[in-house]
């Protein structure tokens, strides 16, 4: 079936640092996501973005986050500066509609696991 | 704002025998209903999704309906398979036409099936 794929599968880094965390969604989709999950809880939606703009976002998503799709490319999630309390498992997804009801569909990632020492 | 709660896990059976995770939720919006699951190394993938109330749906011997009255949606099967092992999360989409992806997810039972 349609693939999500994640870049890097795991990063480890130090509290302050910048990060970046790439997301080649399904070729012909047009909507994608960001959601968190911190080991032994639940996922947790970030956001959602379409043509070229951030529609919703939770209040989990910080000043500190951000993400865009330049020309095509990754989907991309930036934290800068991280925290701890950023460390978890950030899993993308994309869907050809709007994911959440009626025909739509997410297709996620394997995930992105994040360590902030 | 929108919850849903699910079997606590482990959960570990043997081949053959049946499953029940039960799954409630909580929304003052119209609510669209999906089990996902997870396999080792993967990301989450739809199992099935039902948008209407009193509908059940279903998939490789997976089945759940969708209780309105009971604000229920609990997954069950008659007979696993090994191949079954792994976490399963009940989500929750809300507005049929106006939702934007954003589903609120379960913790996730996770299941293992012994031979």
């Amino acid at each position: 079936g349609p693939k999500v794929l994640q870049i890097p599968s795991h990063q480890i880094i130090d509290m302050g640092q910048m990060v970046t965390l790439n997301c080649d969604p399904v070729s012909n989709h047009l909507y994608f996501y960001w959601y968190k999950q911190i080991l032994g809880q639940q996922m947790e939606f970030l956001v959602n973005f379409y043509n070229g703009k951030v529609m919703e976002k939770s209040k989990l998503f910080k000043d500190q986050f951000s993400v865009e799709r330049p020309d095509g490319s990754y989907f991309t999630l930036k934290i800068q500066p991280t925290a701890l309390e950023d460390s978890a498992v950030y899993f993308c997804a994309s869907s050809l509609y709007w994911g959440g009801a009626g025909t739509g569909q997410l297709y996620f990632g394997e995930g992105s696991k994040l360590t902030v020492l | 704002g929108d919850s849903v709660t699910q079997t606590e896990g482990p959960v570990t059976l043997s081949e053959g025998t049946s499953l029940t995770v039960n799954c409630s939720y909580e929304t003052k919006q119209y609510p669209t209903l999906f089990w996902y699951v997870q396999y080792p190394g993967e990301g989450p993938q739809l199992l099935f999704k039902v948008p209407k109330a009193n509908e059940k749906g279903s998939n490789r011997g997976f089945e759940a309906t969708y209780n309105k009255e009971a604000t229920s949606f609990h997954l069950q099967k008659a007979s696993v398979q090994e191949s079954d092992s792994a976490v399963y999360y009940c989500a929750l989409g809300t507005g049929y036409n106006t939702n934007t992806g954003k589903l609120t997810f379960g913790d996730g039972t996770v299941l293992t099936v012994k031979p």
